[in-house]
């Protein structure tokens, strides 16, 4: 019953690697989302995606990318990972409805917890 | 400006107690929602109730309700007959309707609730 699936729940890495971080949905949503959430601050905004090869900043885009090729597939991308990117990682989908306020319920995968080096 | 304000860091509740949990939101927006989620030590978010800025009415679902008073600009979650199941991170979200259709939810920091048997 899995909707929305990251590809690893956790890593460990060194500094200046380069990093993905992959997230699939199976419910043919429009929007996905990457999240970072950190003891004390919540869960802070990286990137959205409306559509595909849609990309939209979110809070903290600085030293992340985001690819959106096909549909059910939203990937985070760390260029050179730094220590200040050890966290654990969201992924979540949503429906592009509006007719209705369930339309904006996100979806979560289980997160993804990074750790470098 | 914090938009979503979670002012209780740590909760410990009697199990079969009721408990509230606060939350309190800062917007201009006159079309919005709020949510909560509940994040176990999985991991994984949870959607638990949705509240429109324009509902009548205070959500419920199940045990959970939403104290929700607009003047106050406050939207709290309050879990009847509380069980060892609910101990648990709470989030409480934020969507306003700027950019309808692309908006993001914005998190408060959260609320860790423990459940002593």
């Amino acid at each position: 019953d899995v909707k929305v699936t990251q590809s690893s729940r956790y890593l460990v890495k060194r500094t200046g690697e380069k990093v993905f971080l992959e997230c699939v949905q199976d419910m043919d949503h429009e929007n996905m989302f990457w999240y970072r959430q950190d003891p004390g601050l919540g869960l802070r905004l990286i990137y959205f995606s409306y559509d595909v090869k849609m990309k939209e900043k979110g809070d903290i885009p600085e030293g992340y990318s985001v690819s959106r090729e096909k549909k059910e597939r939203f990937s985070l991308i760390l260029e050179s990972a730094s220590t200040n990117q050890t966290s654990m990682y969201l992924c979540a989908s949503r429906t592009q409805g509006q007719l209705t306020p369930w339309a904006n319920v996100l979806t979560f995968g289980a997160g993804s917890r990074l750790t470098v080096l | 400006a914090q938009k979503i304000t979670q002012t209780q860091p740590g909760m410990f509740v009697q199990e079969k107690e009721a408990v509230t949990l606060d939350c309190t939101y800062d917007t201009s927006d006159p079309s919005y929602g709020l949510f909560w989620y509940k994040q176990p030590s999985s991991g994984e978010m949870i959607f638990l109730i949705y509240q429109g800025s324009y509902d009548q009415q205070n959500a419920t679902e199940g045990r959970y309700s939403l104290n929700f008073q607009k003047a106050r600009k406050s939207a709290n979650l309050v879990i009847s007959a509380s069980q060892l199941g609910d101990s648990a991170m709470y989030f409480c979200a934020m969507r306003e309707s700027q950019n309808f259709g692309n908006e993001k939810l914005t998190f408060g920091t959260g609320t860790r609730l423990t459940i002593i048997p």
